[in-house]
C-alpha cells in the first residue's frame, strides 16, 4: 500500500527565504505526482504537475522535482512571500485514472 | 477560468439521515473524484467515475455510499444513513484525460453529523 510522507510538518521562515519542502513515497510504480496548496478550511489549488517520465517542473517560482527510483520530490519555493503562507500537499497517482494518495502536509508560514 | 463548484459549502445532518453532496466539475472533463478530509487528518480518496460507472473505490467507499452522474453535468455522492465519523470536508475533483492531466479541486462541503 502506497505511503506518502512530508517533512517537515511545519515550517516558519522569514520573508524573501527560498525554502525545500520534501515528499517521500514508498511505491515507485507511480504515474504523476501532484504538489497542492490548502488555505485554512479551502479546497485544494493545484501547483504543479509531474509525469512519471519528467524530472522537475516550474512555474513562476515554484520548481517541483521528482526522483521516482528513489521515491522523492521537492518543491522549492524561491523568495518567499507572506502570501505563500498555507498547507503544502503531495500527492502520488498510482493508476491511470490517478486516485491521488496523499501526504499529511507541511504548514508553511512566511513571516513579513 | 473553469473551476469546480460544490454545493452546500456546509451541512449539519443528524445522525442516520440521508444526504446528498452536490458537484460540478468542470465542463469538458470525462473522470470524476470524491475525496474526503477529517479534521486534522490526511485527505483520503473515496471514488473515482468515469465513462457513467465506477472505475475505482477504496475501502472507506462501503454500502452506505453512492455516487451518480444524473446529468451532463452533476456529479453526487450520496450517504445514506450518516455516522458521526461520516463528519468530513467532502472534496469533489475532475480531470479532463487520463494520465498526463491534473486533478481540479472543489472548495468543499463540510459536513458536521450530531
Amino acid at each position: 500500500k502506497q505511503e506518502v510522507t512530508q517533512i517537515p510538518a511545519a515550517l516558519s521562515v522569514p520573508e524573501g527565504e527560498n525554502l525545500v519542502l520534501n515528499c517521500s513515497f514508498t511505491d515507485s510504480a507511480i504515474y504523476n505526482l501532484q504538489w497542492f496548496r490548502q488555505d485554512p478550511g479551502k479546497g485544494l489549488t493545484s501547483l504543479l504537475l509531474i509525469q512519471s517520465s519528467q524530472r522537475e517542473q516550474t512555474s513562476g517560482r515554484l520548481n517541483a522535482s521528482l526522483d521516482k527510483s528513489s521515491g522523492r520530490s521537492t518543491l522549492y519555493i524561491a523568495a518567499s512571500q507572506p502570501g505563500d503562507s498555507a498547507t503544502y500537499l503531495c500527492a502520488v497517482g498510482e493508476t491511470s485514472g490517478s486516485r491521488l494518495t496523499f501526504g499529511e502536509g507541511t504548514q508553511l508560514t512566511v513571516n513579513p | 477560468e473553469p473551476e469546480v463548484t460544490q454545493t452546500p459549502s456546509h451541512q449539519v445532518t443528524q445522525m442516520g439521515q440521508e444526504v446528498i453532496l452536490r458537484c460540478v466539475p468542470i465542463s469538458n472533463h470525462l473522470y470524476f473524484y470524491w475525496y474526503r478530509q477529517i479534521l486534522g487528518q490526511k485527505v483520503e480518496f473515496l471514488v473515482s467515475f468515469y465513462n457513467n460507472e465506477i472505475s475505482e473505490k477504496s475501502e472507506i467507499f462501503d454500502d452506505q455510499f453512492s455516487v451518480e452522474r444524473p446529468d451532463g453535468s452533476n456529479f453526487t455522492l450520496k450517504i445514506r444513513s450518516t455516522k458521526l465519523e461520516d463528519s468530513a470536508m467532502y472534496f469533489c475533483a475532475s480531470k479532463e484525460r487520463s494520465i498526463s492531466y491534473e486533478q481540479y479541486f472543489g472548495p468543499g462541503t463540510r459536513l458536521t453529523v450530531t
